[in-house]
């Protein structure tokens, strides 16, 4: 059974830093990995989709990194700004289906 | 816009009741899904759709029943409605034969009184 796990649970950062979050996933038999976002009150918003061929993927300020054989994922923010505070959710396909499961996600806060 | 569209927004009701939360995508995607996101902000898979066709029922309870009129639409209703129904519900599609990247609605707030 595919179980997802985001550390840390909540990162509150001044503005300008730099700053990883980190995802760990138990079956490393997946073909794809997607970082999102979610704003209080509102939607997902898809980040960045590594596939299981690459290592890493680039958007912005923004960078994910894969690391099939050990499990583990993280995403990277380059000079973090206030509107970058959110939720940040990893998720993997299951084996079976296309169904996402979920880490419980990183609560990141930038202060201005 | 291209996007995966939801209504209502809110959704507040009396426990019993029956109720239907609609989806819709114009991305052109064969896929589509019904996740579940609780009080403590777990996001869960219920149903998935490929092609209308029911591919993933994920332990829901019948009272929950998906309906996928067209590769474009996937509806939720919900009979009898309970308190621990309340939720955000949020509906997603992807193109599974391409990179299968989930893009997702604005959710339904769903209360149960």
């Amino acid at each position: 059974k595919q179980e997802v796990t985001q550390i840390p649970a909540a990162l509150s950062v001044p503005e300008g830093e730099n700053l990883v979050l980190n995802c760990s996933f138990t079956d490393s038999a997946i073909y794809n990995l997607q970082w999102f976002r979610q704003d209080p009150g509102k939607g997902l918003t898809s980040l960045l989709l590594i596939q299981s061929s690459q290592r890493e993927q680039t958007s912005g300020r923004l960078n994910a990194s894969l690391d099939k054989s050990s499990g583990r994922s993280t995403l990277y923010i380059a000079a973090s700004q206030p509107g970058d505070s959110a939720t940040y959710l990893c998720a993997v396909p299951h084996e079976y289906g296309n169904k996402l499961v979920f880490g419980a996600g990183t609560i990141l806060r930038v202060k201005s | 816009d291209t996007a995966v569209s939801q209504t209502p927004k809110y959704l507040v009701t009396q426990m019993g009741n029956d109720k239907s939360i609609k989806c819709e995508q114009n991305l052109g995607h064969d896929t589509m899904y019904w996740y579940k996101q609780d009080s403590k902000k777990f996001l869960k898979i219920m149903f998935s759709y490929n092609n209308k066709e029911l591919i993933i029922n994920e332990t829901v309870p019948n009272r929950f029943s998906p309906k996928s009129p067209d590769k474009a639409h996937l509806n939720l209703h919900i009979n009898s409605l309970e308190l621990g129904d309340s939720a955000v519900y949020f509906c997603a599609s992807s193109q599974v034969f391409r990179d299968n990247e989930q893009f997702f609605g604005p959710g339904t707030r769903l209360t149960v009184l």
